[in-house]
């Protein structure tokens, strides 16, 4: 049972490419997460998704766009690259609503736009 | 000021010692109540929830007192491998799904 998996676990980008983060569980749970955190900061919610085909913004969605074709998989999509996405991105699952639930974290990605 | 705050630390104890963290909430909606663990560079992992009538887990305890809108966190007999951060996290119900909160964590150091 991998749990939630993330890849890659480090990336470096020129201002103005795009980058694709995955993500994907093998928990069948409903619930999935995109959280950055940067230096000393609590994590910030860039996008969640309840289900397959449903998505919606978290705190902090601009520069950032997502899909949820399926259960498993909930990619981030980078569009331009710009410094102040410099952070760690962790991507996560829950059963059902994360309020009362467990968050399941993936290993997160180191992520520098240079 | 932030919804969730807590005492950035760090907190630099010795083994066995015991050591409490508080962490305070602005929003008196806040439903539910958890604390998570952050080692350097890992992703965080529950530690506990936190519920009105305490909860104890081992070496560890938590509190949470409503009418104050703080959460406590107490390791009692700290080992070296309690060094981490421990993040207050809060959540609350927003239109259709919940906010889930995430204090910035205080950083804790256990010395031999």
């Amino acid at each position: 049972n991998a749990g939630v998996t993330q890849t890659p676990k480090f990336r470096i980008l020129k201002i103005g490419q795009s980058m694709t983060l995955q993500c994907t569980q093998d928990m069948n749970h409903n619930y999935m997460y995109w959280y950055r955190q940067d230096p000393g900061m609590g994590l910030k919610l860039i996008y969640y998704s309840v289900g397959a085909g449903i998505t919606d913004k978290g705190e902090v969605p601009n520069g950032y766009n997502v899909s949820r074709s399926t259960t498993e998989d909930f990619p981030l999509r980078l569009e331009l690259a710009a410094p102040s996405q410099t952070s760690v991105y962790f991507c996560a699952s829950s059963l059902s609503d994360g309020s009362n639930e467990k968050l399941f974290f993936g290993s997160g990605t180191q992520l520098s736009v240079l | 000021r932030k919804e969730v705050e807590q005492d950035p630390g760090p907190f630099n104890v010795p083994e066995g010692a015991t050591v409490a963290f508080n962490c305070t909430y602005s929003n008196s909606a806040s439903q539910s109540f958890f604390w998570y663990r952050q080692d350097c560079r890992k992703e965080p992992k529950l530690l506990m929830s936190v519920y009105s009538s305490g909860n104890e887990d081992g070496r560890f305890t938590a509190q949470l007192n409503r009418a104050s809108q703080y959460i406590s966190l107490l390791i009692r007999d700290s080992k070296l491998s309690d060094s981490a951060t421990y993040l207050c996290v809060v959540s609350r119900r927003q239109s259709s799904a919940s906010k889930i909160i995430f204090g910035s964590g205080t950083r804790l150091s256990i010395r031999p």
